[in-house]
């Protein structure tokens, strides 16, 4: 059961934006850095994001995360067919001492 | 180039053990938090377990505890998972993964091993 709460899916039309919510508690987002991965279909999951808006290298910037209090958000603008994938964000957990992540949510393009 | 690549999965019976392996190369090893996160069929991920990079600090989910040991060996590249009574809900590919960022931030992943539990 995951810790961290994604809602299940989201749709747009291609250029359009998404933004994907995720929602924990003091113990995890409230308290700790957030990432967020792409995983495209049958394949590994990918960074998209670290230390809550950081992005790694190759990244492009279409890609942008926040966090306020006990939520974080993935954005995602100029939305490409390519974008179609699960999205999930992760966290530490101070509570739990473990890793955590969200549910997931699938992005579709119409 | 960084590769991780996971072996030792395969189809056990309730109850029974499996050793998962992961070989490191492309990177010094010994520098990095390493992880295991798994993936059931057609479900999202989950933490498995993490390891420090001197192998003395060990974290593991609330359903490991007890079942599963993470391990590593710096001197050959190798990070481990030893799973014993092992239950069908653990059915799923466990991937092995570098922590690159604070709080579990993955930068890289194996393709994962598959490990099935049926009788």
């Amino acid at each position: 059961q995951s810790v961290l709460t994604q809602s299940p899916s989201v749709s747009a039309a291609p250029g359009q934006k998404v933004t994907i919510s995720c929602s924990g508690t003091s113990f995890n987002i409230g308290s700790n850095y957030v990432s967020w991965y792409q995983q495209l279909p049958g394949t590994v999951p990918k960074l998209l994001i670290h230390d809550n808006n950081e992005r790694p290298s190759g990244i492009p910037d279409r890609f942008s995360g926040s966090k306020s209090g006990t939520s974080a958000t993935l954005g995602i603008t100029g939305l490409q067919t390519g974008d179609e994938a699960d999205y999930y964000c992760g966290t530490w957990d101070s509570s739990l001492n473990a890793g955590v992540f969200g549910t997931g949510t699938k992005v579709t393009v119409l | 180039e960084v590769q991780l690549v996971e072996s030792g999965g395969g189809l056990v019976q309730p109850g029974g053990s499996l050793r998962l392996s992961c070989a490191a190369s492309g990177f010094t090893f010994s520098d990095y938090w390493m992880t295991w996160v798994r993936q059931a069929p057609g479900k999202g991920l989950e933490w498995v377990a993490n390891v420090r990079q001197d192998g003395r600090e060990k974290r593991y989910m609330a359903s490991a505890k007890g079942r599963f040991t993470i391990s590593r060996d710096n001197t050959k590249n190798s990070l481990y998972l030893q799973m014993n009574s092992l239950r069908a809900e653990d059915t799923a590919v466990y991937h092995c993964a570098r922590v690159d960022w604070i709080d579990e931030g993955i930068n890289y992943w194996g393709q994962g091993t598959l490990v099935s539990v049926s009788s």
